[in-house]
């Protein structure tokens, strides 16, 4: 069936590094734009980054402009998010998605990693 | 940037009853690109409405989505309990970045 499993959260400091991995099956990956979607404790959704099905393309939500990156391995069915000089506000739940068949909606979810940063 | 704002910020409704959220843009939604999305507590968000009004698929006929260009609106025709929920509505405009509105809680008396 189709599915998205995130992986890779966890507790870090602050300043430090942290990779998530998302690993796609069940469709086939190399035509579907992917997502990063994140929620902080208590709080709502917070769109984060797209990557074109190609790779292409990158888009970021300000928040993160600089210091997260998204990529995509095709071979391997793999989507990650880079996030760099991590602040305590970038505790949440990481989601990726993936782009509806329809436009304009994001029709698959994972069912997250939570990345907590603290001293 | 496209500020979506949702209103109301919570409701609480009896089983049975009508229920209407509200979602409007700080600029026209290009192509009505328009998603609303339900997330349960503890669970991922799952999309129910793309294109402002086209039902995804599995989602129940008493959810519907209309409006176009800034407002937007989700109705459920006849609440159930297991619609509690929180409700988003996110836009995909012309381009990023691809905003989620605040969200509206439906809670069940």
């Amino acid at each position: 069936q189709v599915q998205l499993v995130e992986s890779g959260g966890g507790v870090v400091q602050p300043g430090r590094s942290l990779t998530l991995s998302c690993a796609a099956s069940g469709f086939t990956f190399n035509i579907y734009g992917m997502h990063w979607v994140r929620q902080a404790p208590g709080k709502g959704l917070e769109w984060v980054a797209i990557i074109w099905y190609d790779g292409s393309n990158k888009y970021y939500a300000d928040s993160v402009k600089g210091r997260f990156t998204i990529s995509r391995d095709n071979s391997k069915n793999m989507l990650y998010l880079q996030m760099n000089s991590l602040r305590a506000e970038d505790t949440a739940v990481y989601y990726c998605a993936r782009k509806d068949a329809a436009p304009g909606a994001l029709g698959i979810w994972g069912q997250g990693t939570m990345v907590i940063v603290s001293p | 940037e496209i500020v979506l704002t949702q209103s109301p910020g919570t409701l609480s409704l009896s089983p049975g009853e009508r229920v209407t959220l509200s979602c409007r843009a700080s600029q026209s939604v290009s192509n009505n690109y328009l998603a609303w999305y339900q997330q349960k507590p503890g669970q991922a968000p799952r999309l129910l409405i793309y294109g402002a009004s086209s039902r995804a698929a599995g989602t129940p006929d008493r959810f519907s989505g209309s409006g176009s260009g800034t407002d937007f609106t989700l109705t459920i025709s006849r609440l159930e309990p297991e619609d509690l929920a929180v409700y988003y509505c996110q836009q995909f405009g012309s381009s990023p970045p691809f905003t989620f509105g605040p969200g509206t809680k439906v809670d069940i008396k």
